[in-house]
């Protein structure tokens, strides 16, 4: 299984600066076919499920605020909210697709300072 | 608008079995892959398995393998989780999620409201 490993595992961010919050996978996501990193970000508020913010890396689900922004290759990716709001506070896990089972990290907790 | 709608919480004890359901509506139910998750109280999501609805073909995470059974109704557009031999960790909700693209290998862009199974 591949896994995956975030940092930090709780960050506190004042309203309007940046949070940067960091994924490692146990071995690379880049296919060397299309050249895409199988990599997903998630946010998730308490009592919901998971909604989809980030895909392949870097590109933006449709209704995500584009203060949110993923990068990255291989191993190693971002997920940067350039300006935290308050209603960014919540968990957020990086997903692997590129084989299964497909894993995720053990999440990243976002609060405002 | 695409909407995801599971059953409702499920309470069983140690060694049954439990069937969640799920029903996608505001798409064409055979386009997409479902795939069946959960998430134990403070823990990260974990994945179990996946259906095409199209041919019935699943595959399935190998820690569930020999106890989860997922397939899918196409008249009545629902797809079934089922867990067998049930034990306390399995207490968790369970989610189904379609993937964003009628891909296989793609993250999931829509989730149902979860369904809550405590084991006890």
């Amino acid at each position: 299984d591949i896994v995956m490993t975030q940092s930090p595992d709780s960050l506190a961010v004042s309203l309007g600066e940046r949070a940067t919050i960091n994924c490692k996978s146990s071995q690379s996501l880049l296919y060397s076919y299309n050249n895409k990193n199988y990599l997903a970000w998630y946010q998730q508020k308490p009592g919901q499920p998971p909604r989809l913010l980030i895909y392949w890396t870097s590109a933006r689900q449709s209704g995500v605020p584009d203060r949110f922004s993923g990068s990255g290759s291989g191993t190693d990716f971002t997920l940067t909210i350039s300006s935290l709001q308050a209603e960014d506070v919540a968990v957020y896990y990086c997903q692997q697709y590129y084989s299964t089972p497909w894993t995720f990290g053990q999440g990243t907790q976002v609060e405002i300072k | 608008q695409v909407l995801f709608v599971q059953s409702g919480a499920e309470m069983k004890k140690p060694g049954a079995s439990v069937k969640v359901s799920c029903h996608p509506s505001g798409y064409t139910f055979t386009s997409h892959y479902i795939n069946w998750l959960r998430q134990a109280p403070g823990q990260r999501p974990e994945w179990m398995g996946w259906i095409n609805p199209d041919n019935g073909n699943t595959k399935y995470s190998p820690r569930f393998q020999d106890r989860v059974t997922i397939t899918a109704d196409t008249f009545a557009r629902t797809v079934y989780m089922e867990l067998r031999s049930l034990r306390s960790e399995d207490t968790a909700v369970y989610y189904c999620a379609r993937v964003k693209s009628t891909a296989r290998d793609d993250p999931f862009d829509i989730w149902g409201q979860g369904t809550k199974v405590t084991v006890s």
